[in-house]
């Protein structure tokens, strides 16, 4: 079975520091691979996606995220945190052809003025 | 573009009560699923629609709990007996097709069982 492991539940940093937000999964194939971004009382929104076109990923809003299947790994990484980017980060996982998604339990993003 | 949309935002019952919650997907997504998302729990799938194929209700915790899609467009997800660990917010997704497309998501439904 797939799995998603956010290795921190919260992190905290100050405005304009950068954001590192750690993800591995657990595929042995090339997955796909998302970043989505919940605002309190709002659904998740898609940041980022990886499907093996290249493996630096640039998203929305000056995230990106790089695939290092040698790691399992797919970090999202913004180099200047701002107060709006106070959130939680979800690291998805889908499997090859499939449907189901696969959710970490998230990472609690505050930023500190 | 419109987006995903839910209803109602907020739904509190009392425990036994059967509730209903609303989904309308993007215009034009043939696959919609639902997802639990609770505390200590994270967000679980539920079950998912792709056009007129026989829908995946893989996910779905108890027979208490059952979806429709009507039409190939809007979705209900139906609660009966309610149950106060039924408390959780229910969020709709969407995507054009099914696989590894991205899901377009919902504000969600946050339902309290008193």
């Amino acid at each position: 079975a797939q799995s998603v492991t956010q290795l921190d539940s919260h992190v905290s940093v100050s405005e304009g520091t950068p954001v590192l937000l750690r993800c591995n999964y657990s595929s042995s194939y090339s997955p796909s691979l998302f970043w989505y971004v919940q605002h309190p009382n709002k659904g998740l929104q898609l940041l980022l996606k990886y499907t093996s076109a290249a493996t630096l990923v640039k998203g929305i809003n000056g995230f990106e995220a790089e695939f290092k299947k040698s790691e399992t790994s797919f970090h999202l990484t913004k180099p200047s945190a701002h107060m709006s980017d106070a959130a939680e980060y979800f690291c998805v996982e889908s499997g090859a052809g499939s449907y189901q998604l696969t959710f970490g339990k998230g990472t609690k993003l505050s930023v500190i003025p | 573009g419109a987006g995903v949309s839910q209803s109602p935002s907020n739904k509190v019952t009392e425990k036994g009560k059967d509730v209903e919650l609303r989904c309308d997907p993007i215009s034009g997504h043939t696959a919609l699923y639902w997802y639990r998302q609770s505390l200590g729990q994270g967000l679980e799938f539920l079950i998912y629609f792709q056009g007129n194929s026989a829908p995946d209700k893989s996910g779905l915790p108890s027979d208490r709990f059952s979806a429709e899609r009507t039409g190939g467009s809007v979705s209900t997800l139906t609660i009966q007996r309610t149950q106060q660990e039924d408390s959780a917010v229910y969020l709709c997704a969407s995507s054009l097709l099914p696989g590894n497309q991205p899901q377009h998501f919902g504000d969600g439904t946050r339902l309290s069982i008193l």
